[in-house]
């Protein structure tokens, strides 16, 4: 069964509004969780890391106001894209790591800015 | 500067036969772990093979075995027996240190791969 529930699997919003997107982990502590950004076609990109009870480390380029990165407890974190706009759209996925050394995803959420 | 290469865009391979996905990866790290992810496009990432720096034996998982050669610094996958559901894109991924302390993980570009029957 799935280790890390990302919610949800795809969103449609309109330009100008919010979206939250979940990462729950499932039967442990996730003190650490990954963000990735992927576009069609290419590869992951890192965009951020969070720390539970900490701020988040943002990657170079990536805007700090625009996606905002929440890890309140050790079994959520949270990712909002602030006044989404089209070029927002992308397939964004979440990661963390268990106790060995494999990662696990989420099931990434589709965006949709229109 | 790009520390995850993956030369073949995309790669064809007869079903039942063996390919073999290529990787290098560049790092200044002593401690590093090298993975392989498959991803379908229903778009979920599925954890196949890790190698680990000081690992002196080429990891293997069932139909998957990586061919690492860490002075060329590559760590190419091979997958035996090619069947129709291995059609997928599969990505090559380094975790390493953080100046900040900490680890990261950065991918390949991918190589997509089409499994013939």
């Amino acid at each position: 069964g799935a280790v890390v529930s990302q919610h949800p699997s795809w969103v449609i919003c309109k330009s100008g509004t919010s979206v939250k997107i979940e990462c729950r982990s499932l039967d442990f502590q996730a003190t650490t969780m990954f963000w990735y950004r992927q576009f069609p076609k290419q590869s992951l990109m890192l965009m951020a890391t969070s720390n539970e009870g900490s701020k988040a480390t943002y990657e170079q380029g990536v805007e700090k106001d625009k996606f905002l990165i929440n890890h309140a407890s050790l079994t959520l974190s949270t990712l909002t894209v602030t006044s989404a706009h089209p070029e927002d759209s992308s397939f964004y996925i979440c990661s963390t790591t268990g106790l060995n050394t494999e990662a696990f995803f989420g099931q990434g959420t589709r965006l949709t800015v229109v | 500067a790009q520390k995850i290469t993956q030369t073949q865009p995309g790669m064809f391979v007869q079903e039942k036969e063996a390919v073999t996905l290529d990787c290098t990866y560049d790092t200044s790290d002593q401690s590093y772990g090298l993975f392989w992810y498959k991803q379908p496009s229903s778009g979920e990432m599925i954890f196949l093979i890790y190698q680990g720096s000081y690992d002196e034996q080429n990891a293997t998982e069932g139909r998957y075995s990586l061919n690492f050669q860490k002075a060329r610094k590559s760590t190419n996958l091979v997958i035996s027996a090619s069947q129709l559901g291995d059609s997928a894109m599969y990505f090559c991924a380094m975790r390493e240190s953080r100046n900040t302390g900490g680890f990261k993980t950065i991918f390949g570009a991918g190589t997509r791969l089409f499994v013939k029957a």
